[in-house]
């Protein structure tokens, strides 16, 4: 069966410092991935969308960026964090319909 | 843009009794709706899904019903237990050739009273 992991659960970073956020999936090629991000009290916010290696669409400028390095793995990263960029982070992949979601990584910038 | 938004952002219910989520959506064209399930610090859980050539199914407990007319849709719950205690969330999926991927709601969260 499929598996989406996500890492680290949480995450408590200085303003400034750099983030590395990694996903990777099980049981299944050349998913469909994406990151989302949630503010308290709010809706998924699509970040990011990627089709393939090396293929990343960005749905919102920002300070974050993603990569696929490999076909099951995604990764958001930031060279300097903001404030702003607080939140929950989640991971998910896309085999049709539906869209299945990691455990989430909490964001606190501080 | 276009978004997913939901009429009521808190909803407490009692235990045993039936509850309803309602959810507005502002894409016409959009042909696939999802409700999941967010329990605190997790990601959402997919709970049911249907198609915009249909206007109910039903699921174990659950049920959601599609109103095209008014662009609506609703989860219906039954027999509400402490364990739904949970926010949901309706998404929408554009039509084919979007650019557009999955479209969220703020979410409803759910309070299930003893």
């Amino acid at each position: 069966s499929q598996t989406i992991h996500q890492w680290p659960a949480t995450l408590v970073q200085p303003v400034g410092s750099p983030l590395s956020l990694e996903c990777t999936v099980e049981g299944t090629s050349n998913p469909n991935l994406y990151w989302y991000r949630q503010a308290a009290g709010r809706g998924l916010q699509l970040l990011f969308y990627s089709v393939g290696i090396g293929q990343i669409s960005s749905e919102v400028p920002q300070n974050l960026s993603a990569s696929r390095p490999q076909d099951r793995q995604f990764i958001l990263s930031s060279k300097k964090l903001l404030l702003s960029d607080s939140g929950f982070y989640l991971c998910a992949w896309r085999p049709g319909g539906r869209a299945f979601f990691g455990q989430g990584t909490r964001l606190t910038v501080v | 843009g276009e978004s997913v938004g939901l009429h009521l952002p808190t909803l407490s219910v009692q235990e045993g009794d039936n509850s309803i989520i309602n959810c507005a959506y502002s894409n016409s064209a959009s042909d696939y709706f999802i409700w999941y399930k967010q329990e605190s610090g997790k990601g959402p859980q997919f709970i049911i899904d249907i198609r915009s050539n249909m206007d109910k199914r039903q699921g174990q407990r659950v049920t959601v019903l599609l109103n095209k007319t008014v662009k609506h849709l609703s989860l219906q719950i039954a027999a509400t237990q402490p364990g739904d205690s949970a926010v949901y969330f309706c998404a929408e999926n554009p039509p084919r050739g979007s650019a557009r991927q999955l479209t969220f709601g703020s979410g409803t969260q759910l309070t299930v009273l003893p």
